[in-house]
């Protein structure tokens, strides 16, 4: 089955810095990539995702960039604030319709 | 209005016991999910549902059953608890197989 793997686990950055979140899968035939962020005590809520077919996409602060040869995909967080800390969910959906998520990252904003 | 609900959010209960926890979506999706999230933030598929059948069943225990009476709802039904069972229990729906997943709010079951 599908194997995703998410670095760094935790993440520490200074307000204002850039925070980056990377995950690596195994099957090639993968063809959607969201990525999740998941607040403290709340559900986990798709913020961006990224399909085959497109190698990067940007909403505002958030990118996401994907390379399907080295099967790896990035979130790219710029200007951080405190309300970005959280815990952040790289997925896969291979072929068999479904999701597989990475372990998560715990990503903290210092003011 | 809520577009994935689960009930209840908290469920204490002690070992031994059978409880139920129900999902509803009101987004016409056709299919549903349960996730189990544990102590380390893990989010792992459980069970998953298409128009009413189910269409994976990953390795969790036979005390697991999900029930779905009708497409907007997928409830999970647990037998015989047991200590390990403490876990955040997420409902999840999605259009199809490549758009964005939807969660519950979650419940919170704690095994005593």
């Amino acid at each position: 089955g599908e194997n995703v793997e998410q670095h760094p686990s935790t993440l520490s950055v200074q307000e204002g810095d850039s925070a980056v979140i990377k995950c690596t899968y195994s099957d090639s035939a993968s063809n959607y990539f969201p990525w999740y962020k998941q607040e403290l005590g709340k559900r986990p809520q798709l913020i961006i995702d990224i399909r085959s077919n497109v190698g990067e996409k940007k909403d505002q602060r958030i990118a996401v960039t994907l390379n399907k040869t080295a099967k790896h995909f990035s979130l790219h967080i710029t200007e951080t604030q405190p309300e970005d800390s959280a815990v952040y969910f790289c997925a896969v959906l291979p072929y068999g319709n479904k999701l597989v998520f990475g372990a998560g990252t715990i990503l903290r904003v210092k003011s | 209005d809520t577009a994935v609900s689960q009930t209840p959010k908290y469920l204490v209960t002690q070992m031994g016991n059978d409880k139920s926890i129900k999902c509803e979506q009101n987004l016409g999706h056709d299919t549903m999910y349960w996730y189990k999230q544990d102590s380390k933030k893990f989010l792992k598929i459980m069970f998953s549902y298409n128009n009413k059948e189910l269409i994976i069943n990953e390795t969790v225990p036979n005390r697991f059953s999900p029930k779905s009476p009708d497409k907007a709802h997928l409830n999970l039904h647990i037998n015989s608890l047991e200590l390990g069972d403490s876990a955040v229990y997420f409902c999840a729906s999605s259009q199809d197989s490549n758009t964005e997943a939807f969660f519950g709010q979650g419940t919170r079951l704690t095994v005593v």
